[in-house]
């Protein structure tokens, strides 16, 4: 079966505090893998999206990187702006989204 | 570019009556379309894949005809919570994928709380 699985949880940083929030995968074909941001009563915001090993995606302090059993969403130096859910998902050849149930980050000045 | 809207952004409604929720692309075409539901502190349970011009896609477990989804142009999807109960209650959004473009992310709707009563 199909699965998505985000580590950690939760995670609490201070300001400029580096890490990194893990997507592993497991399905049978992979069309692409999608980060996204939620922020608390609105719709996730469309952040990367990675097709191939080996394949990294900059965005300001935000990185993405995949490999062939996981992607990892490297933050750096956060702002307290940075704080949401951050949700990764897995396409497979099937024209469906399976998405992890995300890391709640929070940033604290 | 890639913007979705969704329409009401909150509803009431009272234990028996229908519901309505709109979601438009508003600079692309969209044939696809998708629904999700979110609980509280959970993660988007995809419920249906909307198909302009054919009928919608269900996934397991979700009652075609209570969630009735039309997907009547290219850039407009409905889903209509029929004969709602509280247990509807939940924050639905919706998604659509910008085929023209030739990639696969979805843009998400900013989402609809429903609350039935």
């Amino acid at each position: 079966e199909d699965q998505v699985t985000q580590s950690p949880e939760a995670l609490r940083l201070q300001e400029g505090e580096s890490s990194s929030l893990n997507c592993s995968y497991t399905v049978s074909g992979l069309r692409g893998l999608f980060w996204y941001r939620q922020d608390p009563g609105k719709g996730p915001e469309f952040l990367f999206t990675l097709y191939s090993a080996g394949e990294e995606k900059e965005k300001e302090r935000l990185k993405a990187t995949l490999t062939k059993k996981e992607s990892f969403l490297h933050i750096t130096a956060p702002k307290p702006e940075d704080s949401a859910t951050y949700l990764c998902a897995v396409d497979d050849n099937f024209n469906k989204f399976y998405f992890g149930s995300g890391t709640k980050l929070n940033v604290k000045p | 570019g890639a913007v979705v809207s969704q329409h009401p952004s909150r509803v009431i409604c009272k234990s028996g009556t229908s519901v309505k929720i709109e979601c438009r692309s508003l600079d692309f075409q969209a044939t696809t379309m998708f629904w999700y539901r979110q609980f509280p502190k959970q993660s988007l349970m995809l419920m249906a894949t909307s198909n302009e011009g054919s009928k919608a896609t269900y996934e397991q477990g979700v009652e075609k005809d209570k969630f009735l989804i039309n997907h009547a142009s290219l850039t407009l999807s409905t889903l209509t919570v029929t004969s709602a109960h509280p247990e509807d209650s939940s924050f639905y959004i919706c998604s659509a994928r910008d085929t023209a473009g030739g990639t696969y992310e979805q843009y998400f709707g900013p989402g609809t709380r429903l609350t039935v009563t």
